[in-house]
């Protein structure tokens, strides 16, 4: 199974910050990466597919960059609905694995 | 509009036998392409995916839970039911049904349901 990492595996930060977040695959999957929000007691919500598309109604501050085996989360400027957990997520092969999440909260 | 909904029992004893069927509307598991993927979080915890089925009714299992796990669909109902054998506490999560979209370039979980929190107790 293809192994994910993220880092950091929490950060504190203030609206109006840019914050980055990095993950890692243990290979190479190309460009499938994707990167998915989760607030307190709800489903994860997609927001970034094949490393850098951006899924319909997320807001553009979020990006994705990245391919081969290192991916990068950008938000450019925290909001205050964007405190959450956030994933990666590789789709290369079956069976599919997420990172361990990375944490935003308030600083 | 394209929404799933998991149903399933709130606590099972260990050793049971667990059994979640999740209802799905606004697209057909017979559609080429179309797959339901289940998925589970501990509490507190990371996203663990554990199976999937194909509109073809291809079936991929969780490589440490595939002697456990058995899916399976009823295309006219518009359901998917996942079986988990020989539970244990650390079984206790909630666990996701959720739409897979794959193109030639990107494969992802575009909808997902709310979720259903199974505790593994005697």
């Amino acid at each position: 199974d293809i192994q994910m990492t993220q880092s950091p595996s929490s950060l504190s930060a203030s609206v109006g910050d840019r914050v980055t977040i990095t993950c890692r695959a243990s290979q190479s999957i190309s460009s499938y990466l994707n990167w998915y929000q989760q607030k307190s007691g709800k489903a994860p919500k997609l927001l970034i597919y094949a490393a850098s598309s951006l899924q319909s109604g997320v807001p553009s501050r979020f990006s994705g960059s990245g391919s081969g085996t290192d991916f990068t989360l950008t938000i450019s400027s925290l909001q205050p609905e964007d405190f959450a957990t956030y994933y990666c997520q590789q789709s290369y092969t079956t069976p599919r694995t997420f990172g361990p999440g990375t944490k935003v909260d308030v600083k | 509009q394209v929404t799933l909904r998991e149903s399933g029992p709130a606590l099972v004893k260990p050793t049971q036998t667990l059994t979640l069927t999740c209802t799905f509307s606004g697209f057909s598991l017979s559609t080429s392409g179309m797959c339901v993927t289940w998925i589970r979080q501990p509490p507190g915890k990371a996203l663990e995916w554990l199976a999937r089925i194909d509109w073809d009714d291809d079936k991929y299992y969780s490589t440490s839970l595939k002697t456990r796990l058995t899916i399976s669909k009823d295309t006219s109902k518009n359901q998917v039911v996942l079986t988990m054998t020989n539970m244990d506490p650390v079984d206790t999560a909630t666990y996701y049904c959720t739409r897979r979209i794959a193109t030639r370039t990107a494969d992802y979980f575009d909808y997902w349901g709310q979720g259903i929190l199974v505790t593994v107790s005697s």
